[in-house]
């Protein structure tokens, strides 16, 4: 089984906020990573944080981590329906070379 | 430069069939990674490479899959004797270093009937 969960589904309206969460297990990951995916491409890394810092904001994304209960969730302001496609979540642990992936979560934007 | 690269980026094959699926990775990039995502899930974990050597295959899932990067730049996933369960998009990505940002190309999607 996976070893990070997301929710599968999610839809918001556009101009609200949008905030997708994920569950992770292994408390030595050191990096965790949200990457987007849309139909058709790779996968865009569109931010990161270190176990060791709470939050980082860039722009209009806000990544929160709960180290305690090993939650990570990315908080899209203003969501615009550009920002409609497939969310992953991810860790690694800085001695591993593999990253560990959540199953995704789909963000439906509706105008 | 150009990102990642793939091809094919659609490959139909039959059961029991050898297929090969190439990356490019960016130039001058010197780890590389293989992926494997099945429908409706996240990326899994293959091999990575440092330069020409295999430094983690352990994500392989048994001795039909195999994989080379014999210059240190373009890989080659080998699958032997295909089965329909190893239909999937299979995704190459690459770094500068290995703890650096993974780029990621569009992937092969690979289907066996």
């Amino acid at each position: 089984g996976e070893d990070v969960e997301q929710s599968l589904f999610l839809s918001v309206r556009e101009g609200d906020s949008s905030v997708i969460n994920c569950t992770y297990t292994d408390s030595s990951s050191t990096y965790l990573y949200w990457y987007k995916q849309e139909p058709g491409a790779g996968l865009q890394l569109l931010t990161y944080i270190f176990s060791n810092m709470d939050m980082k904001q860039d722009q209009r994304l806000t990544v929160l981590l709960n180290k305690k209960d090993k939650h990570l969730s990315l908080r899209i302001a203003d969501t615009q329906t550009g920002d409609s496609a497939i969310y992953f979540c991810a860790e690694r642990d800085w001695n591993n070379n593999d990253m560990r992936f959540g199953a995704g979560t789909r963000l439906t934007v509706k105008p | 430069g150009a990102g990642v690269s793939q091809t094919p980026s659609n490959k139909v094959t039959e059961k029991g069939k050898y297929v090969e699926l190439r990356c490019d990775p960016i130039s001058g990039h010197t780890a590389l990674y293989w992926y494997r995502q099945s429908l409706g899930q996240g990326p899994e974990f293959l091999i990575y490479f440092q330069g020409t050597g295999a430094a983690d295959d352990s994500g392989l899932p048994n001795d039909r899959f195999f994989a080379v990067r014999p210059e240190g730049s373009v890989s080659t996933l080998k699958i032997q004797r295909t089965e329909r369960g190893d239909s999937a998009v299979y995704l190459c990505a690459s770094s500068s270093r290995t703890d650096d940002e993974q780029f990621f190309g569009p992937g092969t999607r690979l289907t066996v009937l």
